[in-house]
């Protein structure tokens, strides 16, 4: 268990709808990453957080945005979906993103579905 | 980033190491070297990293060549559950860290 938590497990939906994941970074842990991995694609990395703010970004399309709260949790918002957006979607989190504590911890993930 | 080349598969049979190699020959000086896995769909699992010397820890050991354009992860004595897809990442240390995953390394372990 690496202390990461993600909601939901899973998700079924339709195309064109609106889903929101939702992370949990570990005690402590001000950085947050979304990566998404599809079958196609293997594991991609989409955005991160720290602190609150944004501090890259990846290839995140228009349709998909992201925070993070004062709590530090995070989320992941979906819109319009499409079929091709069915995939894991992996958060994780690190104490800080510079230095030496940058070793990031994955949560277990979604599986998301687009029917 | 510098870019990573492993083997696309590899076996070995439980209770014997796992030597996992990885080709990182344009990496730069402020670069580290990292391993993770993923286990069929789990979140990927940090396992160990380094910048130039040897480093160990009770998951697995990591060496380094001397010109840091190579590192093999070594897992002693491996067992079925260490079957899983091996990443080896080149990590520069900025204010963004962000993880570029390659194909990995698909590592069985036979009983």
């Amino acid at each position: 268990d690496s202390g990461v938590t993600q909601t939901p497990k899973h998700l079924i939906t339709a195309t064109g709808q609106r889903v929101t994941l939702r992370c949990s970074p570990r005690s402590g842990d001000l950085s947050v990453y979304w990566y998404q991995q599809s079958l196609d694609q293997g594991l991609q990395f989409l955005i991160q957080y720290y602190n609150g703010e944004e501090r890259a970004k990846g290839n995140i399309l228009e349709r998909f945005s992201a925070q993070q709260f004062p709590d530090l949790h995070s989320e992941l918002n979906l819109s319009s979906l499409e079929l091709g957006d069915s995939a894991l979607y992996f958060c994780a989190s690190s104490v800080d993103p510079g230095g030496s504590r940058k070793t990031q911890y994955f949560g277990p993930g979604t599986r998301l579905l687009v029917l | 980033d510098a870019k990573t080349t492993q083997p696309p598969s590899m076996d070995c049979a439980e209770g014997r190491a796992a030597n996992l190699p990885c080709n990182h020959s344009t990496i730069s000086g402020n670069e580290y070297v990292y391993w993770y896995r993923q286990i069929h769909s789990q979140g990927p699992q940090y396992i160990i990293h380094g910048l130039k010397n040897n480093e160990t820890n009770e998951m697995a050991s990591l060496i380094i060549t001397e010109d840091r354009k190579s590192s093999t992860l070594i897992l002693p004595h491996a067992t079925l559950r260490d079957t899983a897809v091996y990443y080896c990442i080149v990590v520069r240390m900025d204010s963004s860290y962000k993880l570029i995953f390659g194909s990995g390394t698909r590592l069985l372990v036979r009983p």
